[in-house]
């Protein structure tokens, strides 16, 4: 059974940059998937960040596109996550999942990163 | 970008009753790449539906998805206490991915 654990700062500076990790375990990173990061802001809806592919070929959320990078470390069997010029506004839970063929079929427990000095 | 828009906002039910959750989309969909979401607080989103009727595994039968091009709908035949909870339809289309705003399904 795949599964899926986010790490990273809980607290990032506005203007900074948030960074996380997701490790992959009960599966190879190699597969035939796209792995995502979804984020939610406390009480909000879900906001699809973007999509990396083993061969490093990323997709992005047209709205984030100018503040994001994915990527993707085959030998650790993970992807991370760089957002840049953060403010308040991008203070959310962040997800990390599987995309498979259409829909997330595994997720992350999910972690809390807040922007606040 | 396609943007999907869920109703009602807020729905409130009593067990045993039959739930009708709505996902309405900017553009026609395609049926393979349209899925529902159930999430509970403090978790994150579990797989209810995905290419609009197939149920996920594990998901009981009281659970169901239907429709086409830019409606589709959710139904929860019978409510279950442990069935109230955040639902969320996504899509994908063209490279991109977007999520409805949510149905909240509470107990009456």
């Amino acid at each position: 059974q795949v599964q899926l654990q986010e790490s990273g700062p809980g607290l990032v500076k506005p203007s900074g940059t948030l960074s996380l990790t997701c490790a992959v375990s009960g599966g190879s990173i190699d597969n035939n998937n796209w792995w995502s990061w979804v984020r939610q802001p406390p009480g909000k809806g879900l906001e699809w960040i973007g999509e990396i592919y083993h061969s490093g070929s990323a997709n992005y959320n047209p709205s984030l596109k100018s503040r994001v990078t994915i990527s993707v470390d085959k030998s650790k069997n993970q992807f991370s996550v760089n957002l840049s010029s953060v403010t308040a506004a991008d203070t959310a839970i962040y997800y990390c999942a599987r995309w498979y063929m259409g829909y997330f079929d595994h997720w992350g427990q999910g972690i809390l990163v807040t922007v606040s000095s | 970008e396609i943007v999907l828009t869920q109703s009602p906002a807020t729905l409130s039910l009593s067990p045993g009753e039959r739930a009708t959750l709505s996902c309405g989309a900017s553009q026609r969909v395609s049926s393979s790449y349209l899925a529902w979401y159930q999430q509970k607080p403090g978790l994150a989103p579990r797989l209810l539906i995905y290419d609009a009727s197939t149920r996920a595994t594990g998901i009981p039968d009281r659970f169901s998805g239907s429709g086409s091009g830019t409606d589709f709908t959710l139904t929860i035949s019978r409510l279950e206490p442990e069935d109230f909870a955040v639902y969320y339809c996504q899509q994908y289309g063209s490279s991109s991915i977007t999520f409805g705003q949510g149905t909240r399904l509470e107990i009456k």
